[in-house]
């Protein structure tokens, strides 16, 4: 079964400064996809930023990144410039290519002080 | 706005009663999935409904069923519930039945007492 690994309960960082959030999983496929979502406190879950595993290029979303290490299996993420907005729960998940289900972690509370 | 509309946002209810939530999915969407976010499980698949017929079933209670209708809504019932049932459940809709991007609704915070 797969697992996703989320170590870093608490995260806070002053604005403007990069912060880096990990994430680790645990499958035996060899295609799948990692996402990292964002909620805010409105509860909304939103999408920050999606890598296919059979892509070895890092993807990019402005601000956002993510360093996919498929050996390792890790995949963190980087936001750079942090904003006040950006304060919010970040949940890294993993979906297998032949499943469309989310397997979530547990979540990284990211505050962004002024 | 995610264009994926769910009601009530709200729901107090009493421990042995049964509810429905209801979703309605972005326009052009067949896929809805069902997700449930507790403090004690995290956040949990529940089924999956693409155009109609279910596809997928994750870690959903024999209480618990679903449905996607022919206008493409999607209704949880939740029935004989208990104290732990509480949570805030998510639907998430998406174009077809792969990897695209999930757009999530505001979910439906329920509140058994």
């Amino acid at each position: 079964a797969q697992t996703v690994t989320q170590s870093q309960p608490e995260m806070s960082v002053q604005e403007a400064e990069t912060v880096t959030l990990s994430c680790t999983y645990d499958t035996s496929e060899s295609n799948y996809y990692l996402f990292w979502y964002k909620q805010p406190p409105s509860r909304q879950m939103i999408l920050v930023i999606r890598q296919e595993a059979y892509k070895q290029q890092n993807a990019t979303e402005n601000r956002f990144s993510v360093n996919f290490q498929k050996a390792a299996k890790s995949f963190s993420l980087k936001i750079s410039d942090s904003q006040l907005g950006d304060t919010a729960m970040y949940f890294c998940a993993f979906m297998k290519d032949s499943n469309y289900q989310l397997i979530w972690g547990a979540g990284t509370k990211l505050i962004i002080k002024p | 706005d995610s264009g994926v509309t769910q009601t009530p946002k709200h729901l107090i209810t009493a421990t042995g009663q049964r509810v429905t939530l209801r979703c309605s999915p972005r326009s052009g969407d067949l896929s809805v999935y069902w997700y449930q976010q507790s403090l004690d499980q995290g956040l949990q698949f529940l089924i999956h409904y693409y155009n109609g017929e279910e596809r997928a079933k994750g870690n959903i209670l024999e209480r618990f069923s679903a449905q996607q209708f022919p206008d493409l809504h999607s209704e949880l019932n939740l029935s004989s519930l208990e104290l732990g049932d509480s949570a805030l459940y998510f639907c998430a809709s998406s174009v077809a039945s792969g990897n695209e991007k999930l757009f999530f609704g505001s979910g439906t915070q329920l509140s058994v007492l």
